[in-house]
C-alpha cells in the first residue's frame, strides 16, 4: 500500500530529445505528488509537484503528467540538456491532511544521462 | 544561505561507535523529517517533529537510534553502536507549518556516514 514504483532504472538520451519517466503508485490516500532531482553527493532538490486535482502541470521544460484512475504519473523533461544529467525521484504522500507526519514515500530512482 | 544543513557531511566511525548529526532547517519551518537513502534507492522516512514533539517514527528506526529536538529548531539524529548496515546517507528536510497549502519538503545536503 505504501510502494510508489518508478521506472526505468536508467535512461540515456540525446541532447535536444524529451526524457519520460514513469511511476506508479498503490496507495488511493496519496494527494501529493512532487518530483525531486539528485546530483551525486547532494540532497534531493525540488523539482515539481502536483496535485490529483489536475492532469497536467508544467513549469518551464518539466511537465508532470497524472492519470488518477490509473494511479500513474510521469516526469517530462522537454529539450533535455547536459546539465539535466542528474538522478530522480518521483515521491507521494498524503500531503493534504493537516494531521500526521505527511512522510514522503519515493520510488527507487531513475538515473538521467543527456549526452551532448 | 537559507536552506536546511547539516553537519557534518561525511563521517567514518568504527563498528560499536556512537555517532551523532545534526540538522538546521529553514528558520520558521515547524515541520523536520529525517530520512536514510543507501546506495541506489530513493530515501525512506525514519521520524518526524512538528515544533519540538517527535510524532511519527518508522519502523526503520531501532532502539539504537535516537533523535531529539529539544527546542523545535534544530534536530540532532543519534546512532548508538553504529553496525555496518548503518552505512548510508542521512537526509534532513523541513517544511513550513503552513498546514494543508504548503506541503514541500525542503532537503539539506545530507550526511554521508561509512561504519567500517
Amino acid at each position: 500500500q505504501q510502494q510508489v514504483k518508478q521506472s526505468p532504472q536508467s535512461l540515456i538520451v540525446q541532447k535536444g530529445g524529451i526524457s519520460i519517466i514513469n511511476c506508479a503508485y498503490e496507495n488511493t490516500a496519496f494527494d501529493y505528488f512532487p518530483w525531486y532531482q539528485q546530483f551525486p553527493g547532494k540532497g534531493p532538490a525540488l523539482l515539481i509537484a502536483i496535485r490529483p486535482d489536475v492532469s497536467e502541470k508544467k513549469e518551464g521544460r518539466f511537465t508532470i503528467s497524472f492519470n488518477k484512475s490509473a494511479k500513474q504519473f510521469s516526469l517530462h523533461i522537454m529539450d533535455s540538456q547536459p546539465g539535466d544529467s542528474a538522478t530522480y525521484f518521483c515521491a507521494a504522500s498524503n500531503g493534504c491532511i493537516i494531521q500526521g507526519a505527511q512522510k514522503l514515500v519515493f520510488g527507487q530512482g531513475t538515473r538521467l544521462t543527456i549526452n551532448p | 544561505d537559507t536552506g536546511v544543513s547539516q553537519n557534518p557531511r561525511h563521517k567514518i566511525t568504527k563498528r560499536g561507535q556512537n555517532v551523532t548529526f545534526r540538522c538546521d532547517p529553514i528558520s520558521e519551518h515547524n515541520r523536520l523529517y529525517w530520512y536514510r537513502q543507501t546506495l541506489g534507492q530513493g530515501p525512506e522516512f525514519l521520524t518526524y517533529f512538528q515544533n519540538e514533539a517527535q510524532l511519527e517514527k518508522s519502523r526503520l528506526l531501532s532502539d539504537r537510534f535516537s533523535a531529539e529536538r529539544p527546542k523545535g529548531s534544530f534536530s540532532t539524529l543519534e546512532i548508538q553502536r553504529t553496525e555496518q548496515g548503518d552505512s548510508a546517507m542521512y537526509l534532513c528536510a523541513s517544511r513550513s507549518p503552513g498546514g494543508a497549502v504548503s506541503v514541500e519538503q525542503y532537503f539539506g545536503p545530507g550526511t554521508r556516514l561509512t561504519v567500517t
